[in-house]
């Protein structure tokens, strides 16, 4: 298993503004997504934070708008830059303990975000 | 890319009843996994059933994988007012590709 904190848990942010969510896992993992959870909706992949390389990104999202870091295997961070109302959402760090996408995921808590 | 589809997309029950949860999907699959989440925060991992697998239990918990019909049901049996939160079906389909989340279904289980 994992355990997850993720940073901040929740934030009120204006519109134009960006914002940096932290994702911090207990053990070393290689495995590690962003995904994003919009008002009374599903799940949805962003990218996969990979550890010493740019980050492998979705269909619909792209770097310059959700730039991600991978430092370490322990630790990602997520950006979600020039935010608008529409980027309000729940954005959640999950991680897999298998070198492998077909394992069950771990979450984190997630970070509530409200764009004004 | 495929989604699950859950059915009904919200169900309301007595303390003590069954909820029966579907969800169907479009392509093969190697796995398909249950999660749950309670209101706004993360997801738990409850339970994988692989694609030759036709049913599986835990605890209150059971799964059933029916691939010609490309579909699953999650049974909560006894339900108690703890487990009213919103499930979510996840497809596995080549082990290469991230999970695919379906829509949700949120249960309310009212003492």
């Amino acid at each position: 298993s994992a355990v997850i904190s993720q940073k901040p848990s929740r934030d009120i942010c204006q519109r134009g503004t960006s914002l940096t969510i932290q994702c911090q896992v207990d053990s070393q993992v290689t495995m590690m997504f962003w995904y994003r959870q919009q008002p009374g909706q599903s799940l949805t992949l962003i990218a996969t934070a990979n550890q010493g390389s740019e980050a492998t990104y979705e269909s619909g999202f792209v770097i310059d708008k959700f730039p991600i870091s991978r430092p370490n295997l322990t630790f990602s961070t997520l950006t979600v830059s020039n935010m608008s109302p529409e980027d309000s959402s729940i954005y959640l760090c999950s991680v897999a303990v298998r070198d492998t996408h077909s394992g069950e995921l771990f979450f984190g808590e997630g970070s509530r975000l409200t764009v004004l | 890319s495929q989604q699950g589809e859950e059915d009904p997309q919200a169900l309301s029950i007595q303390e003590g009843e069954n909820a029966t949860m579907n969800c169907s999907y479009k392509t093969s699959i190697n796995n398909l996994q249950w999660y749950r989440q309670n209101s706004g925060r993360g997801l738990v991992h409850l339970i994988l059933i692989r694609s030759n697998e036709r049913e599986k239990h835990s605890g209150r918990l059971r799964v059933t994988l029916d691939t010609s019909k490309k579909s699953s049901s999650l049974l909560i049996t006894a339900s108690r007012a703890a487990d009213t939160a919103s499930y979510f079906c996840a497809t596995d389909n080549s082990g290469n590709t991230p999970l695919v989340f379906g829509k949700g279904t949120r249960l309310s289980v009212i003492a």
